[in-house]
């Protein structure tokens, strides 16, 4: 069965600080891997798909890495903002999505 | 390009009570899914449907969830009798194609598109 970690749980940094959002999981036979973003009471929001294939990904200020050998994966988002306070989650495809607890983050201005 | 579309955004019920959940996802999109996400955990998936068919309902409650796809669209979600426990939201998704393993080639699975949610509060 899957397991997905997100470490830390929460984070809170002052605007301009880059963000380092951290999820493991334990099975590496994976299809690909989602970065999701959810505000309060939002549904999910897709930032970043990586295929199995790929080690990252990249749109505007956040890029993920994908190490399955490992079995993480890292969400960078540079030179952070206010808006970006959210909760970030990660999701597993091994044919079906397994999610991490998610890690929320606040940007403080 | 619309999203996927849910309703009702908000429920309130007495335990022992039945409720539905409506899902309209995104155009031409053949498989939909529900999930339950509970406060301060990561949405945990109950129903997954390929048009009007059910691929994987293993981890639905089968005694009191029942979900349908009739016409390989719109999709309901019901719960019968509620319980405390069931306070969650219920998120919606969808996605173009369902990966497979034909021919022993590993296909590519879709990206998934979610809806906002209906949260759910079991008093």
């Amino acid at each position: 069965k899957q397991e997905v970690t997100q470490i830390p749980a929460a984070l809170s940094v002052p605007e301009g600080e880059n963000l380092v959002l951290n999820c493991s999981f334990t099975d590496s036979a994976i299809y690909n891997l989602q970065w999701f973003r959810q505000d309060p009471g939002k549904g999910l929001t897709s930032l970043l798909l990586i295929q199995s294939s790929q080690r990252e990904q990249t749109s505007g200020r956040l890029n993920a890495s994908l190490d399955k050998s490992s079995g993480r994966s890292t969400l960078y988002i540079a030179a952070s903002q206010p808006g970006d306070s959210a909760t970030y989650l990660c999701a597993v495809n091994d044919y079906k999505l397994s999610f991490g607890a998610g890690t929320t983050v606040t940007v403080r201005a | 390009e619309a999203g996927v579309a849910q309703s009702p955004r908000y429920k309130i019920i007495e335990k022992r009570q039945s409720v539905a959940f409506w899902c309209n996802p995104i155009s031409g999109h053949a498989t939909l899914y529900w999930y339950q996400q509970i406060l301060g955990q990561g949405p945990k998936l109950l129903i997954q449907f390929q048009n009007n068919g059910v691929v994987d309902d293993s981890q639905l409650p089968k005694d009191r969830f029942s979900a349908e796809r009739l016409k390989g669209v719109d999709s309901t979600l019901k719960i019968q009798p509620a319980k405390l426990e069931d306070s969650a939201v219920y998120l919606c998704a969808s996605s173009p194609t369902r990966g497979s393993l034909a021919g022993g080639r590993r296909k590519t699975y879709n990206e998934q598109f979610f809806g906002p949610g209906t949260r759910l509060t079991v008093l």
